[in-house]
């Protein structure tokens, strides 16, 4: 059974870089056929897709609103992928999940973020 | 800026047949945007339901279907049942980005 887990620092100042992990265990990330992605949801508000990396690192695909701060990133040896988000303000409060992402199938429990001086 | 929309919310019986749509501002849902739906209960996870516009989930229960209607995604649940009360999610694929809908809160009433 596939478990995915994130971690990272739950306070980040505004206009740093918050970088979060997502580690897999149950299963291989590398030479699989998918997606792996990263989804962010604020307090009381809906679904936003961040990004995804296919398992081999490549292609990766960010949200256009997104992009310019985003880095997602794969490390097949530790069987982790990664998310780096810079220039963080208040509206990136919010939990944090990764998921796989071809079928939604598998999801971790999400972390919160809160950015505040 | 893509768009996805979903009715803010809807009410269905218990026992009653409610569908929730999913549409694009691009124009016409069609099986290439690989729709995926999903269910979340107040302070848990989402759970993917369906995917690839009709496919279930081993969790996904009999009640729940998907399908392409009029133009848009659709989540059919027949048969709704107290438990199916939550917001539920769709979520397109755009070739190198993916847009999720704002969601559906259901409630069974």
């Amino acid at each position: 059974q596939l478990q995915l887990q994130e971690s990272g620092p739950g306070l980040v100042k505004p206009s740093e870089t918050l970088s979060l992990t997502c580690s897999v265990s149950g299963g291989s990330i590398g030479g699989t056929p998918y997606f792996w992605g990263w989804v962010r949801q604020p307090p009381g508000k809906g679904l936003e897709w961040i990004g995804s990396i296919y398992s081999s690192g490549s292609p990766y695909h960010y949200s256009p609103s997104l992009k310019s701060r985003v880095t997602i990133s794969v490390d097949t040896s530790k069987n982790q992928f990664s998310l780096r988000l810079s220039s963080m303000t208040a509206a990136d409060t919010a939990v944090y999940y990764c998921l796989r992402e071809k079928t939604g199938d598998y999801w971790g429990q999400g972390t919160l973020v809160t950015v505040s001086s | 800026q893509t768009v996805v929309t979903q009715e803010p919310s809807l009410t269905v019986s218990p026992g009653g047949t409610v569908t929730l749509t999913c549409a694009s501002s691009t124009g016409v849902v069609t099986s290439d945007y690989y729709p995926i739906w999903f269910q979340q209960k107040p302070g848990q996870v989402p759970r993917a339901l369906i995917y690839d516009t009709s496919n279930k989930h081993s969790w996904t229960p009999a009640r729940f279907s998907g399908s392409l209607l009029g133009g848009k995604a659709a989540l059919t649940l027949s048969g709704v049942q107290p438990e199916d009360e939550a917001e539920y999610y769709c979520l397109l694929q755009y070739g190198d980005a993916r847009f999720f809908g704002g969601g559906t809160r259901l409630t069974v009433l």
